[in-house]
C-alpha cells in the first residue's frame, strides 16, 4: 500500500508559538508533497506544493513566511506554523504523490491545531 | 470561484439502496477526476478516478461517471451499506498533480 503519516495528530499551542507538523510517506518515495487546510464543514484548500529539495510553491493567498514548508528528503516534508494565532486553528492535513502529474496522492490522517 | 461545486450537503440512503453523490466543476481543462472518502479526523481515502478521455470507470461497487459536455460527474455505490457513510468529495486535477475539491456531501446509509 501508500501510507503517509503525519505527526502530530493534534496540537494545542499558545498564541506566539510556532508549530512544526511532519509528513512521511512510509513505504514509497513522495516526489511531491501538498499540504492541505480544512475549516469544519468545508472543502480540503491546497496551500501549497512541495518536491524534494526545492522551495514549495504556495497557492495565491497563503503566506509563505507564515507556512514554512521543508521537503528536505523523498520521504519527509514539514509544515511549519510560524507565530500561531488562534485564526490558524484548523486541521491541516499533507498528502504524497510518486510521480508528478497525475498520479493518485495518498493522504496522511491530519493534524488538528488548536491556538489558544 | 469554486471550481468544483457539490451541490448537496448531505444525502441520506437506505442500505441496499443506490447512492448517487453528484459532482459539478466549472474549468474545461480539467482531465482527471478523483473521489475521496473522508473520515471526520482522519484524511481522505482514495476511491476511484476517472480520465477526460473516458465517460465511465467501475471498481466493484463503485462507478464514477464523467458527462464533459455537461462538466459533470457522479459516484455511484450500489448497494450501499452502513460503512459506506462518510464524506464524499470530488476533486479535479488541473494538470500538474494539484486537485481541487468540492465541499464534499456526507453520506448517511441507514441499515
Amino acid at each position: 500500500g501508500a501510507v503517509v503519516s503525519q505527526h502530530p495528530s493534534w496540537v494545542i499551542c499558545k498564541s506566539g508559538t510556532s508549530v512544526k507538523i511532519e509528513c512521511r510517506s512510509l513505504d514509497f518515495q513522495a516526489t511531491t508533497m501538498f499540504w492541505y487546510r480544512q475549516f469544519p464543514k468545508q472543502s480540503l484548500m491546497l496551500m501549497a506544493t512541495s518536491n524534494e529539495g526545492s522551495k514549495a510553491t504556495y497557492e495565491q493567498g497563503v503566506e509563505k513566511d507564515k507556512f514554512l514548508i521543508n521537503h528536505a528528503s523523498l520521504t519527509l516534508s514539514t509544515l511549519t506554523v510560524t507565530s500561531a494565532h488562534p485564526e490558524d486553528s484548523s486541521f491541516y492535513i499533507c498528502s504524497a504523490s510518486r510521480l508528478a502529474g497525475q498520479e493518485t496522492q495518498y493522504f496522511g490522517p491530519g493534524t488538528r491545531l488548536l491556538v489558544l | 470561484d469554486q471550481q468544483v461545486k457539490q451541490n448537496s450537503p448531505s444525502l441520506s440512503v437506505q442500505e441496499g439502496r443506490i447512492s448517487i453523490l453528484n459532482c459539478d466543476y466549472t474549468n474545461s481543462m480539467f482531465d482527471y477526476f478523483l473521489w475521496y472518502k473522508k473520515y471526520p479526523a482522519e484524511g481522505p481515502t482514495f476511491l476511484i478516478s476517472i480520465s477526460s478521455i473516458k465517460d465511465k470507470n467501475e471498481d466493484g461497487r463503485f462507478t464514477v461517471f464523467l458527462n464533459k459536455s455537461a462538466k459533470h460527474l457522479s459516484l455511484h455505490i450500489v448497494p450501499s451499506q452502513p460503512g459506506d457513510s462518510a464524506v464524499y468529495f470530488c476533486a479535479a486535477d488541473n494538470q500538474g498533480g494539484k486537485l481541487i475539491f468540492g465541499q464534499g456531501t456526507e453520506l448517511s446509509v441507514k441499515p
